[in-house]
């Protein structure tokens, strides 16, 4: 079955504590992002990634980090979480590097206390 | 950054009726997709449009891509329980070069009274 799978679905973390949501996709896509959505402010682009080894910003990078070594894999890095990147992540794919059909897993609830 | 302006922000309506919402912009956009997304899940692709002018059909969901590119509306015909959900429009900008970036409104929450 074609699906974009992340994990962990659920995740409750303290301030400054590593952490990294995996991403992986089974479509042989190109283009891969994250986003994370907030209550009134919808989707917000992270990361993204056109193939393998580019990747660039998105709209609200800071504290977050990513990698593409692989192109089905686009892990979503927090190298020191703080509450205020509570929220819920989604990654994305699309077939071609340009973003119009994404095709979107099913989300990482993540807590930062 | 580019903004999306979707609305209504929520709607709650009576099975059967029939339900509309729009995205307008100042920019002018490539694509213009819409999504539902149903509580706990991601979002699902419901309707692309990739030309201006341009009205699709999904069962019961029409959408049109506006003529001047700067908007879309999605139109939902004899609304069931089941559509209840967040629905996001979404468009493609062009950046120059290689580079294009997706941009989503801010959502519309149908609720349907059965």
């Amino acid at each position: 079955e074609a699906q974009v799978t992340q994990n962990p679905r659920y995740l409750i973390t303290v301030t400054g504590k590593k952490l990294t949501v995996t991403c992986s996709q089974n479509m042989n896509h190109e283009y891969m992002s994250w986003y994370r959505q907030d209550p009134g402010l919808g989707l917000r682009q992270i990361y993204y990634s056109m193939n393998v080894e580019v990747t660039d910003k998105g709209d609200v990078p800071e504290g977050y980090k990513v990698s593409r070594k692989e192109k089905r894999n686009f892990p979503l890095i927090l190298e020191s979480p703080s509450p205020n990147q509570t929220s819920l992540y989604f990654c994305a794919s699309s077939l071609s590097s340009v973003p119009n059909e994404q095709f979107f897993g099913p989300g990482t609830r993540l807590t930062v206390l | 950054g580019q903004q999306l302006n979707q609305s209504p922000q929520s709607m709650f309506i009576q099975e059967g009726e029939d339900v509309s919402m729009n995205c307008t912009s100042s920019s002018i956009f490539n694509t213009w997709l819409w999504y539902k997304q149903d509580p706990g899940e991601g979002p699902v692709l419901l309707i692309a449009l990739y030309k201006a002018g341009e009205l699709t059909s999904n069962g019961r969901l029409t959408a049109q891509f506006g003529i001047t590119r700067k908007d879309s509306f999605l139109n939902i015909s004899a609304s069931i329980p089941s559509d209840v959900g967040i629905y996001f429009c979404a468009g493609t900008l062009h950046y120059g070069g290689a580079t294009n970036k997706l941009i989503f409104g801010t959502g519309t929450l149908l609720a349907v009274q059965p």
